[in-house]
């Protein structure tokens, strides 16, 4: 049973553009959201989280909305750059659980 | 600063034979993760580890897993006896667990096995 679901296995967007990769959890008790970005050969890579108590969180080009009554999180990269081509995976955890439940990736590939 | 340092980076082996993964954490972390990759089920935990000691080894597929960490610098993930299925990349992971508070967890650069 997947808990945290990302039902686009790769995205296509041109460089410049905003790339949204989607996310949608089961589990009403999550309450920490975050993002990795991995690269070939590379282990995953921290990028940006959210709490439960917010709905936005912004980091430079990256941004993360929340919003809980869909069970829903997506991930905005604006300009996309070729650099941030590379699998992104979306992941979650209960309050005070250090366990990280994670979705199966988003490949996104930024064309020139 | 070293990362989070796995061996060997790929390991070819015949079905039935033991394998061996082995991780050095972050110094000063006192978390230490497993997980495997795979494209059926994407990133799963297997078990992780609080001060070298188990904590949760719900993840862990079957008997034929298991995992030590003898002391706060090393762990091992082995698998005995191998089987096809069981190919896929491993990757360690470490973190600081202060209390309640969890810091990011960092990644290795994985082991990808293959089991013919």
């Amino acid at each position: 049973d997947q808990q945290v679901k990302q039902n686009s296995p790769s995205l296509s967007v041109q460089e410049g553009r905003i790339s949204i990769l989607n996310c949608d959890y089961t589990n009403s008790m999550f309450d920490y959201f975050l993002w990795y970005k991995k690269y070939p050969a590379e282990g995953p890579t921290f990028l940006i989280s959210i709490s439960s108590i917010k709905d936005k969180n912004e980091d430079g080009r990256f941004t993360v909305f929340l919003n809980k009554s869909a069970k829903h999180l997506s991930l905005h990269i604006v300009p996309s750059q070729p650099g941030d081509s590379a699998v992104y995976f979306c992941a979650a955890s209960e309050k005070g659980a250090q366990k990280l439940v994670f979705g199966q990736g988003t490949r996104l590939t930024i064309n020139p | 600063d070293a990362g989070v340092i796995q061996s060997p980076r790929h390991e070819v082996t015949e079905m039935g034979q033991e394998v061996t993964l082995r991780c050095k954490p972050i110094s000063g972390h006192n978390s230490l993760f497993w997980y495997r990759q795979t494209m059926m089920r994407g990133l799963e935990l297997l078990i992780y580890f609080n001060n070298n000691v188990p904590i949760d080894d719900s993840g862990m597929p079957e008997d034929r897993f298991s995992a030590k960490m003898p002391n706060a610098s090393f762990s091992t993930l082995k698998i005995q006896p191998s089987e096809p299925r069981d190919s896929a990349v491993y990757f360690c992971a470490s973190s600081s667990v202060r209390g309640r508070f969890q810091e990011t967890q960092y990644f290795g650069p994985g082991t990808r096995l293959l089991v013919l």
